[in-house]
């Protein structure tokens, strides 16, 4: 079954604006994490949240992370052209490290 | 630092045929990862190698697929026989250790189509 969970699915705003993308998951997890993925590049990571932490920026970007109601939001701000891409929330569970469950992503596209 | 990297970016071949994607890891790490993503699905693991060792193999799909990471440098994927269903676009990804707060570095990754 599907750990990570992503809405919107897509998702299409105007340079400036902010993109808010939303990620449920199901378990408990050691982390959170969230990546990016060009078209046709590999993922690249974003930021990592982990599971004691509510909060966390880093540039543009800001996650926040509610474990009671297993959810994770990503906001980019003041978006960019090339901020265009799919973005995935992957979650690092409880005795697994390192095997992620990825949603299916949101595929953000930012016109100039 | 390079980063990870795969090769062949871009593989085609006929059913029944065997392939072998290769995953350098970046140097000095030991925890190495494959994942994949089929048409239209969600990125899937595959399995974990702990420098030569799997560690976490519970994703493979079938045994038409074996891993290895001789050494515990690089890792080859090998599918054989391919079926039209293995196609997707085949990740890798390395870490030096679980959980660091950088995450996991991941390679652009193989395309394998089967026709």
């Amino acid at each position: 079954s599907q750990q990570g969970e992503e809405d919107p699915q897509a998702l299409s705003i105007q340079e400036g604006e902010n993109a808010t993308m939303n990620c449920s998951y199901k378990t408990s997890i050691n982390n959170l994490q969230w990546y990016r993925q060009n078209s046709g590049r590999g993922l690249v990571h974003l930021i990592l949240i982990r599971s004691n932490e509510r909060e966390k920026h880093s540039g543009r970007l800001r996650v926040t992370l509610d474990t009671s109601k297993k959810s994770s939001s990503l906001l980019i701000t003041a978006s960019r052209a090339a901020d265009t891409a799919s973005y995935f929330c992957a979650t690092d569970e409880g005795d697994s490290w390192g095997k992620l469950q990825f949603g299916a992503g949101t595929q953000v596209v930012v016109t100039p | 630092e390079a980063g990870v990297t795969q090769f062949p970016s871009h593989s085609v071949i006929e059913k029944g045929q065997t392939v072998t994607l290769r995953c350098d890891p970046i140097s000095g790490h030991d925890n190495l990862y494959w994942y994949r993503r089929v048409m239209g699905k969600e990125i899937k693991f595959l399995l974990h190698f702990v420098k030569e060792s799997k560690q976490d193999e519970s994703g493979m799909p079938n045994n038409r697929f074996l891993a290895e990471r001789t050494g515990g440098t690089y890792s080859t994927l090998k599918v054989q026989p391919a079926e039209l269903e293995d196609s997707g676009v085949y990740f890798c990804a390395s870490s030096q250790d679980q959980g660091a707060e950088d995450g996991y570095t991941f390679g652009s990754g193989t395309r394998l189509t089967v026709v």
